[in-house]
């Protein structure tokens, strides 16, 4: 079994629409990531959290410790928001990765 | 500040050839990761670094080799090229590790033949 494991594998949506994307992980923490992959380009941190929630521009992402949960909303998506979706997992030396989220946002 | 910079972008190697992967990071992180990602498979740790003097395996060690004699650099070699370690791979760095926000490097694409 995965360590982390994400969900959808793959999502089509249409521009303005809410997305969710999941992250259930099986090991303690110390913090979690959300990671963000364009189609032949680099890979760019979006969120760190530990607790609670977090939110930049129309990104929000929350944690259930307790759960092992964590999730990444989109509000009102863009085509410029299809990418790939990483979640990792942080212990006290080595992140462990899910096999990641593909976005297409269609116009 | 450049971030985190890898060398090259591209390259291809024979079997059995021998190559290092230049990492470098001007942001003074103590923490410093190589991964490679596949198709299918996610991003998977092959050596991280603590500090200058520090290293240890990942997931995926076999095949490579690393040293951090500065703060800055992190190289990867690959010892002896094989077409499995074709990959693309991931430079990255943090203030002390996964508690801290990660920066990566642009990738280094490897195509072994």
């Amino acid at each position: 079994k995965n360590e982390v494991e994400q969900s959808p594998q793959n999502l089509t949506a249409q521009e303005g629409e809410f997305i969710t994307i999941n992250c259930s992980y099986s090991v303690g923490i110390s913090a979690l990531h959300w990671l963000q992959q364009h189609p032949g380009g680099g890979i760019v941190s979006l969120f760190m959290l530990s607790s609670g929630k977090k939110k930049h521009g129309r990104l929000i992402a929350t944690i259930n410790i307790q759960e092992k949960h964590s999730s990444l909303h989109i509000t009102a998506s863009h085509p410029r928001d299809s990418a790939v979706y990483i979640c990792a997992v942080g212990g006290s030396e080595k992140l462990v990765f899910g096999k990641g989220t593909k976005l297409t946002v269609n116009p | 500040n450049a971030g985190v910079t890898q060398t090259p972008k591209f390259q291809v190697l024979k079997t059995g050839q021998s190559m290092t992967l230049q990492c470098a990071q001007d942001m003074n992180h103590e923490y410093m990761s190589w991964y490679r990602q596949d198709p299918g498979m996610g991003l998977r740790l092959i050596h991280y670094s603590v500090g200058a003097g520090i290293t240890d395996q990942g997931e995926v060690p076999n095949g490579y080799n690393v040293s951090r004699s500065t703060t800055e650099d992190f190289p990867l070699r690959l010892l002896s090229a094989a077409p499995s370690q074709t990959s693309v791979y991931f430079c990255a760095s943090s203030w002390s590790g996964p508690r801290d926000e990660q920066y990566f490097g642009p990738g280094t694409r490897l195509t072994v033949t």
